[in-house]
C-alpha cells in the first residue's frame, strides 16, 4: 500500500507565486489535515478535513487554502509565497485508532 | 489550547540500555500518539493510546497512558543505533470523532544512541 503520498518532495518558490501541494491517501480514512514543521515551533495544523466537502482551518491557516472534492486527495494551496511560507509540509491521513504522515515536502520561498 | 511537553528533549544512552521519554499534557488527555521520525524524513507512527492505564507495546517500545497524570511515556528497552532519532507526541485535544484529524504535538525528543 502507498499510504499518504506527498508530492513534490522539494519546492523552490519565488516571493509571490503560487503553487500546489499535492497529497493523496489511499486507505480510505475520513480524516485528512497539513502540518508545518519548523525549527523551534514543532508541527502546527494548517488545514483539515473530516470528509469530502468539509474543510477547516487550523492554527496556522493564512496563507493556504484548501479543498476536499474526494476521499483521496486533499490538495494545500499557497495563494502568494512568502518567506515566512519556507517550512517542511506533511500531510497526514487519520482514522479512529491511527494518524499516518506522507514523507513531506520541503518548501524554500526566496 | 492544549500544550504538550516532551522531556527530555534530548537524551544520550550507550546501546543497551534502557530509556524512557515523557509526554506531559496541559489539558485531559483524548488520545495520544508516538511518533519516530529520522531527520529530513516523514513521521513513523508507532502507536495510539486511548484509555487511562492503556499500555501498548511496539517491538521494544513500550508507550503507557497516565490519564490522571494527563502523561504518557514511552520505554525503549535494550536500546540499539537504529533506534536513534525525533520521538514525538501527538495528541487529540477534545472527544469525538471530528478531532482524530486535529493533533497537537510536542516538541519532540532528540535520541541518540551511542554503539
Amino acid at each position: 500500500n502507498a499510504g499518504v503520498t506527498q508530492t513534490p518532495k522539494f519546492q523552490v518558490l519565488k516571493t509571490g507565486q503560487s503553487m500546489t501541494l499535492q497529497c493523496a491517501q489511499d486507505m480510505n480514512h475520513e480524516y485528512m489535515s497539513w502540518y508545518r514543521q519548523d525549527p523551534g515551533m514543532g508541527l502546527r495544523l494548517i488545514h483539515y478535513s473530516v470528509g469530502a466537502g468539509i474543510t477547516d482551518q487550523g492554527e496556522v491557516p493564512n496563507g493556504y487554502n484548501v479543498s476536499r472534492s474526494t476521499t483521496e486527495d486533499f490538495p494545500l494551496r499557497l495563494l502568494s509565497a512568502a518567506p515566512s511560507q519556507t517550512s517542511v509540509y506533511f500531510c497526514a491521513s487519520s482514522y479512529g485508532t491511527g494518524a499516518f504522515f506522507g514523507q513531506g515536502t520541503r518548501l524554500t520561498v526566496v | 489550547s492544549q500544550e504538550l511537553e516532551q522531556s527530555p528533549q534530548s537524551l544520550i544512552v550507550q546501546e543497551g540500555k534502557n530509556l524512557t521519554i515523557n509526554c506531559t499534557s496541559s489539558k485531559t488527555l483524548y488520545g495520544l500518539y508516538w511518533y519516530k521520525q529520522k531527520y529530513g524524513e516523514g513521521l513513523i507512527f508507532l502507536m495510539m493510546l486511548q484509555k487511562g492505564g492503556e499500555e501498548k507495546s511496539h517491538e521494544k517500545i513500550t508507550a503507557k497512558l497516565d490519564e490522571k497524570k494527563q502523561q504518557s511515556s514511552l520505554h525503549i528497552t535494550a536500546s540499539q543505533p537504529s533506534h536513534a532519532g525525533i520521538y514525538l507526541c501527538g495528541a487529540i485535544s477534545n472527544a469525538g470523532g471530528t478531532s482524530y484529524g486535529k493533533l497537537t504535538f510536542g516538541q519532540g525528543t532528540i535520541l541518540t544512541v551511542h554503539p
